[in-house]
């Protein structure tokens, strides 16, 4: 079993919508937990981290699930400068970690 | 934030030559580097893990005498792709994380072109 699963998508939404990424762990020692994007040939670059009781930075709220192992981003009021890919990572240990597959998405006029 | 340096950015090779790519921690002190590999409209691939002053680990799958690492300060790794291959070609990416910050941060990534 992988360390991060995450539906690869492709999500396509329409402007305005709102649209929302789940991603699951497997080891229930895992520490911090990590919402990346990343651009078309560019390098990944952290959105947001995710704290045990969920935060929100303008239309983005992330939410911890520790009992069930996942986490979740939201994204409300879609743009078009939100299409990229999202990635999850999941820290294990000190330096232990480990990156979903990422989830694309494409916000349509 | 934190800085990551990786060089080069973007670099054409004949087969059969090697190319070595440099990756930098600029203000912190990176006790662990990642190497990724992304094709187009692909994830990230983790290649290998490398600690300061020690050998790196490299994923299953990944051939250890091709892609040489080395990690041989707190601030620098680099990955040297040997007797490169045009199925090497892809987008090599750096990442760095210190025992002391609990996310990782990316260098901008090289691209490799093997003709």
């Amino acid at each position: 079993r992988k360390e991060v699963e995450q539906d690869p998508g492709p999500f396509n939404v329409p402007e305005g919508a709102t649209v929302a990424f789940n991603c699951t762990y497997s080891n229930s020692a895992s520490q911090s937990f990590f919402w990346y994007r990343q651009d078309c040939r560019k390098e990944p670059k952290l959105l947001m981290s995710v704290y045990s009781s969920g935060n929100e930075d303008g239309r983005f709220t992330a939410q911890l699930n520790r009992a069930s192992q996942y986490i979740s981003l939201l994204i409300r009021d879609s743009k078009l400068s939100d299409s990229a890919t999202y990635l999850c990572v999941v820290k294990t240990g000190a330096n232990n970690l480990f990156f979903g597959t990422g989830t694309r998405l494409t916000v349509i006029p | 934030g934190a800085v990551v340096s990786q060089h080069p950015s973007r670099v054409i090779c004949k087969s059969g030559t090697s190319v070595k790519i440099e990756c930098r921690s600029l203000d912190f002190q990176a006790t662990t580097m990642f190497w990724y590999r992304q094709f187009p409209k692909q994830s990230l691939m983790l290649m290998a893990t490398s600690n300061e002053g020690s050998k790196a680990t490299y994923e299953q799958g990944v051939e250890k005498d091709k892609f040489l690492i080395n990690h041989a300060s707190l601030t620098l790794s680099t990955l040297t792709v040997t007797s490169a291959h045009p199925e090497d070609s892809s987008f090599y990416i750096c990442s760095a994380a210190s025992g002391m910050a609990t996310e990782a941060f990316f260098g901008q990534g090289t691209r490799l072109t093997v003709v």
